[in-house]
């Protein structure tokens, strides 16, 4: 394990479905991530957390809904989701934004999410 | 707009040999290049990193090497192993505090 631990690791949903995928690090980051993982694309920046304020959004359907209610522990909800977000969904963590620290970005593995 | 180009796309490599991966970019403002490393069913981990006042960077077997006249930075994995078998990406990041965007990522297949 990386010290983010993303849950859970699949998931299958219908259109009309409300589901939350979740991300937990214990690394003493500041800054926590959500990118979005799909064949042959470069990984999408969806949302950045900063010490748990919301510091970046890149115009992300409304249908994904972010929380952020500590530093450890980050969220984001879907609902009325459509075939094409079918993606893999990952979380990250750094101790700085820009270049992560030392250790870079800690990824977790991620949620592999199927929308039926 | 992709803001960093990475290619190729897919690549196989007899064990022994040499895995280059290549990526251009466009922003001037870049001044930080890492390489990420994908394993399947895992995130990506960092592997190596350059900045642009040196134009190469080595660690063990993997090589950055920077041209920033041309804005091209590669990745060399010497005596390429099955065990590198991997999803590779590139990314830059630039002044304040703006995140790293990532390439497309290079598929690589090392075989014995």
């Amino acid at each position: 394990e990386t010290g983010v631990t993303q849950t859970p690791r699949h998931l299958v949903m219908g259109m009309t479905n409300k589901k939350s995928l979740k991300c937990e690090q214990h690394l003493g980051h500041n800054a926590m991530y959500w990118y979005k993982q799909s064949a042959k694309k470069p990984l999408e920046l969806m949302f950045v957390y900063s010490l748990e304020e919301r510091v970046e959004n890149n115009s992300v359907p409304s249908r994904f809904s972010p929380e952020c209610p500590n530093s450890s522990h980050l969220f984001l909800h879907l609902h009325t989701l459509q075939p094409e977000d079918s993606a893999l969904y990952l979380c990250a963590s750094s101790q700085d934004r820009r270049t992560g620290g030392i250790s870079g970005y800690t990824f977790g593995s991620g949620t592999r999410l199927t929308v039926v | 707009q992709q803001q960093v180009k990475q290619s190729p796309q897919s690549l196989i490599v007899q064990k022994g040999g040499i895995s280059i991966i290549n990526c251009a970019y466009e922003n001037t403002a870049f001044d930080y290049f890492p390489w990420y490393q994908q394993f399947p069913g895992k995130g990506p981990a960092l592997l190596i990193a350059i900045r642009p006042d040196v134009s190469e960077k080595k660690e063990g077997r993997f090589t950055i090497s920077f041209n920033k006249s041309a804005k091209q930075f590669s990745l060399h994995i010497m005596d390429s192993q099955p065990g590198d078998s991997a999803t590779y990406f590139c990314a830059a990041s630039g002044r304040g505090n703006t995140p790293l965007v990532f390439g497309k990522g290079t598929r690589l297949s090392v075989i014995a």
